[in-house]
């Protein structure tokens, strides 16, 4: 059964970098057919997609936090993690993990988010 | 971006009740379309892929339709498990994008 689970801290101060990291167990992601996938959902709002790292070490960005994000993996501990720098109360959210489906056929686009860590709380303030 | 469009915003509907929400594409995404519910405070879960393929272990009361620019999330007969709020999201074109959710609601 594939689990995530995110973890990171809870507060980060504004102007500072918020770095999460996603464990991922009972699948390898040094292997296709997945994206692993960043998406965040700030209070009472909605979802946004933050981003993906494929196992190649290829990454996409959403263009609004390009300037700003890193997303990179560690394979020797199944792990894959998000770096956000400049942070503002606007970051505020609940940071989901999640295991995009590549369509290993004929695109291999991303087509759907099948399993979702439980999402982490972080709070941008001083 | 492409946006994506829900209406209604929010539903009240009684148990046995059939619900249909309806996400609109400003671009056709053909069939590049998935559907999530969720919970208050848990993660979204994942209904249905490529705009009509139901995810496995999700009740066959769900179902989605369309291609394009307008898809529909059906719920045949409304269970007390359902209330939740709705979200579809693209993945025709990059950057993808969510809809704004439906709340499903005890009328």
């Amino acid at each position: 059964q594939v689990q995530l689970l995110e973890s990171g801290p809870g507060l980060v101060k504004p102007s500072q970098t918020l770095s999460l990291t996603c464990t991922v167990s009972g699948a390898s992601i040094n292997g296709g057919g997945s994206y692993w996938t960043w998406v965040r959902q700030n209070p009472g709002m909605g979802l946004e997609w933050i981003g993906n790292i494929y196992y190649s070490g290829s990454t996409s960005y959403n263009p609004s936090l390009k300037s700003r994000l890193t997303i990179s993996q560690d394979k020797s501990k199944n792990q894959f993690s998000l770096k956000l720098t400049s942070v503002t109360a606007a970051d505020t959210a609940v940071y989901f993990c999640a295991r995009d489906q590549e369509d290993i056929v004929r695109t291999h686009k991303p087509y759907a988010m099948d399993i979702w860590g439980q999402g982490t709380t972080v709070t941008v303030s001083s | 971006d492409i946006q994506m469009t829900q209406s209604p915003s929010t539903l009240s509907a009684s148990v046995g009740d059939k619900v249909t929400i309806t996400c609109r594409a400003s671009q056709n995404i053909d069939w590049w379309l998935a559907w999530y519910q969720q919970k208050p405070g848990k993660a979204p879960k994942l209904l249905i892929y490529m705009a009509s393929y139901l995810e496995s272990g999700v009740p066959s009361r769900f179902s989605g339709s369309g291609s394009g620019t307008e898809f529909t999330l059906t719920i045949s007969s409304l269970q007390p498990d359902d209330f939740a709020t709705y979200y579809c999201q693209q993945y025709g074109t990059f950057l993808w994008t969510f809809g704004q959710g439906t709340k499903v609601d005890i009328k």
